[in-house]
C-alpha cells in the first residue's frame, strides 16, 4: 500500500466551477500537510500547507485536513483557467522527509 | 525570491554515459534534494543532503550517486546511465527548520532521455 494515495485524474471543470482535490495516506505519524502546484514544465511550488486537523483559507484556496480518516483536501473557488496545473499532496513528519503524491492534473476550460 | 537552478532543461545521453546533474541555489538553504518524477509513480527521492559534504539515501538511490563540496551545489551523477533513468529530475532546497519539511523550493527540472 502506497504511503499516499491520490487520484491521477485528468479532472476538467469549467472556469467558476469549485474544485476537490483530495488524498488519503496511511501513516498517522504526519504532522504536516502540504499542497504544491506544479505548471507544466515547471518544478512544483508550495501552495499552501498545514499542520493540523481543519480548514485553513488563503484566498479561493482551503486546504483541509482529517486525521481521523487521514483524508487530505484541497478546494479551489471559482476556479480560472491559470488554475490549470498538476496538484501534488505531500504529508511529512512521520519521517525526515515529504512523502509526495503521485498529483492530480487539473485543467480548468475557459 | 529564493531560487533553484539547474544546469540543462534537456538532455541526451547514450547507455554507459556517465551524466551529471548540476543544481544550485541562492538562499544559503542548508537542505537539498534530488528527486525524479515520473507519470504515474509521481515525486520520488533519490538522494538529499543536510549540509555540505554530507548525504543521506533517498528512497531510490541505486544507480545514482550525489557529490555536495559546496553549500550551494548540489550534483547528481549517473554513473552508467541506462534506459531506465530516463525521467524529469527535480532539484529543491529548503532552510533547516523542526524539521527537513520546511517548504522545498524546486528548480525548473531537467529532463533526462537515455538511448
Amino acid at each position: 500500500q502506497k504511503e499516499v494515495e491520490q487520484d491521477p485524474g485528468p479532472l476538467s471543470v469549467p472556469e467558476g466551477a469549485i474544485v476537490s482535490l483530495n488524498c488519503t495516506y496511511s501513516n498517522s505519524a504526519f504532522q504536516y500537510f502540504m499542497w504544491y502546484r506544479q505548471y507544466s514544465r515547471k518544478g512544483p511550488e508550495l501552495l499552501m500547507y498545514t499542520y493540523s486537523s481543519g480548514n485553513k483559507e488563503d484566498g479561493r484556496f482551503t486546504a483541509q485536513v482529517d486525521k481521523s480518516s487521514k483524508y487530505i483536501s484541497l478546494f479551489i473557488r471559482d476556479s480560472q483557467p491559470s488554475d490549470s496545473a498538476t496538484y501534488l499532496c505531500a504529508p511529512g513528519g512521520a519521517t525526515n522527509k515529504l512523502i509526495f503524491g503521485t498529483g492530480t492534473l487539473l485543467a480548468v476550460q475557459p | 525570491d529564493v531560487k533553484v537552478t539547474q544546469s540543462s532543461r534537456y538532455l541526451v545521453k547514450r547507455t554507459g554515459e556517465k551524466v551529471f546533474l548540476e543544481c544550485v541555489q541562492d538562499m544559503d538553504h542548508e537542505n537539498m534534494f534530488w528527486y525524479r518524477q515520473d507519470p504515474g509513480l509521481g515525486l520520488r527521492l533519490i538522494y538529499f543532503s543536510y549540509d555540505v559534504k554530507m548525504k543521506e539515501k533517498g528512497d531510490i538511490p541505486e544507480g545514482y550517486s550525489v557529490s555536495r563540496e559546496k553549500k550551494e551545489r548540489f550534483s547528481l551523477i549517473l554513473e552508467s546511465a541506462s534506459t531506465n533513468q530516463t525521467s524529469m529530475y527535480l532539484c529543491a532546497s529548503s532552510t533547516r527548520g523542526r524539521a527537513l519539511q520546511e517548504t522545498q523550493y524546486f528548480g525548473p527540472g531537467t529532463r533526462l532521455l537515455v538511448l
